[in-house]
């Protein structure tokens, strides 16, 4: 069945680093992914996705390319901030629309001043 | 953009009593919901699919006698957790999917906050 992979363990880091958030996914066919961001006591805000091979989703300097070869979507941002310490899942909707998402572990974010 | 209503946000029950949690989709009409719970610190866990005009589609182990759905119109979806016990404490979310989006756009409410005392 679907699944999908994100790195272990949370991240910490300073204001204005680089972050990556590894995720690979496993599936059929050809399905759209998606990252989503959970802040403290929220539900879940779509931040970006891509819906085919190569694509590149961006949303608030975050990007993620769809890379079929390599089954990953893996999440960057150049300069991060204070107020993106948040969590972060990696998601996955199959193609043929049975309509549920796979999720991941999902990677808690703390960004230090 | 879509909007997903979810209410209430935070809900502390005696044992043994019920509690229902409302999904509206505001500005979409959404013909399937999804219910997930969430532990602490962990993934969502998908419970059921909830179809407009029809039963509910329930994930291995959940039980669907005690997580009740019912999805009677294209703009709301209500999950009823019957009998709760303090296991039942935990953070419920509902999603919609807008019947329209060909994109699979998947909206999700800010959740619901259950404590069973």
């Amino acid at each position: 069945g679907n699944s999908v992979t994100q790195m272990e363990g949370p991240v910490t880091l300073s204001e204005e680093a680089f972050l990556t958030i590894n995720c690979t996914y496993t599936a059929t066919g050809y399905p759209s992914l998606f990252w989503y961001v959970q802040y403290p006591g929220e539900g879940l805000q779509l931040l970006l996705k891509a819906t085919k091979a190569d694509d590149k989703g961006s949303n608030k300097g975050f990007e993620a390319t769809y890379r079929k070869e390599t089954t990953s979507f893996h999440l960057e941002k150049g300069s991060v901030q204070v107020s993106d310490s948040a969590v972060y899942f990696c998601a996955l909707s199959d193609q043929w629309g049975n309509n549920r998402l796979a999720f991941g572990k999902g990677n808690q974010v703390v960004v230090i001043p | 953009g879509a909007v997903v209503s979810q209410h209430p946000s935070r809900v502390i029950c005696k044992s043994g009593t019920s509690v229902k949690i409302e999904c509206r989709s505001l500005d979409f009409q959404a013909t399937t919901m999804f219910w997930y719970r969430q532990f602490p610190k962990q993934s969502l866990m998908l419970m059921a699919t909830s179809n407009e005009g029809s039963k509910a589609t329930y994930e291995q182990g959940v039980e669907k006698d005690k997580f009740l759905i019912n999805h009677a119109s294209l703009t709301l979806s209500t999950l009823t957790v019957t009998s709760a016990h303090p296991e039942d404490s935990s953070f419920y979310i509902c999603s919609a999917r807008d019947s329209g989006d060909p994109n699979y756009g998947y909206t999700f409410g800010s959740g619901t906050r259950l404590t069973v005392v």
